[in-house]
């Protein structure tokens, strides 16, 4: 069935320090694909997303490629800041039928000034 | 724009009782989801309505579960008779129309803990 696998967490990084973590998956299709942040006490937030292969997502100084060839999409950060600490989920969204996303289980990611 | 609410954050109540939650989306958007979240796992999918009409059911939703979107407006998942393993986050989300594209937006959600 269709998947998504995200590096273990934590992940732990002193501020300004490059931020990488890794999400592939396995469809049967051509998803759209997405990556959402979870801050403590918070529900899901849509961080960015990208729809077809080789398209970048980007919000907010973090930017994910959809690389069809490893199926991979992996969020990356140049510089991280304390507010960034909260859990990151990968998910994936198959066209046509229902649309119902499905997640990956989430990299915490906690970041020391 | 207020964002999507849920009622309760918190409910701990006895193995074997009844609760019931509620979820009230942003207002023009006409999907509704449920989720549920344990502690390191990302939200399973529970059911969804699109408007008014409950158009799928997970297995995860057992014969326990109910759920419900009358007027296509708020939506309540009701769980009876409860067990130690219901323990955990229910979220809600909402989203304008289905789409592969389309952005869901998240509720808080209800943490239950079942003693």
């Amino acid at each position: 069935g269709d998947s998504v696998t995200q590096m273990e967490g934590p992940v732990t990084l002193s501020e300004e320090a490059f931020l990488t973590i890794n999400c592939t998956y396995t469809a049967t299709g051509y998803p759209s694909l997405f990556w959402y942040v979870q801050y403590p006490g918070e529900g899901l937030q849509l961080l960015l997303k990208a729809t077809k292969a080789d398209d970048k997502g980007s919000n907010k100084g973090f930017e994910a490629t959809y690389r069809k060839e490893t199926t991979s999409f992996h969020l990356e950060k140049g510089s991280v800041q304390v507010s960034d600490s909260a859990v990151y989920f990968c998910a994936l969204v198959l066209s046509g039928g229902s649309y119902i996303p499905t997640f990956g289980r989430g990299t915490s990611l906690i970041v020391h000034p | 724009d207020t964002g999507v609410s849920q009622d309760p954050r918190h409910k701990i109540t006895k193995r074997g009782q009844n609760v019931t939650f509620r979820c009230d989306p942003i207002s023009e958007h006409n999907r509704l989801y449920w989720y549920r979240q344990t502690l390191g796992q990302g939200p399973e999918f529970l059911t969804y309505f699109q408007n008014e009409a409950q158009l799928e059911k997970s297995r995860l939703l057992s014969d326990r579960f109910s759920a419900e979107r009358p007027k296509g407006s708020f939506s309540t998942l009701e769980i009876q008779r409860t067990e130690q393993g219901d323990s955990a986050m229910y979220l809600c989300a909402s989203s304008l129309g289905p789409g592969q594209g389309a952005e869901q937006y998240f509720g808080p959600g209800t943490r239950l803990t079942v003693t």
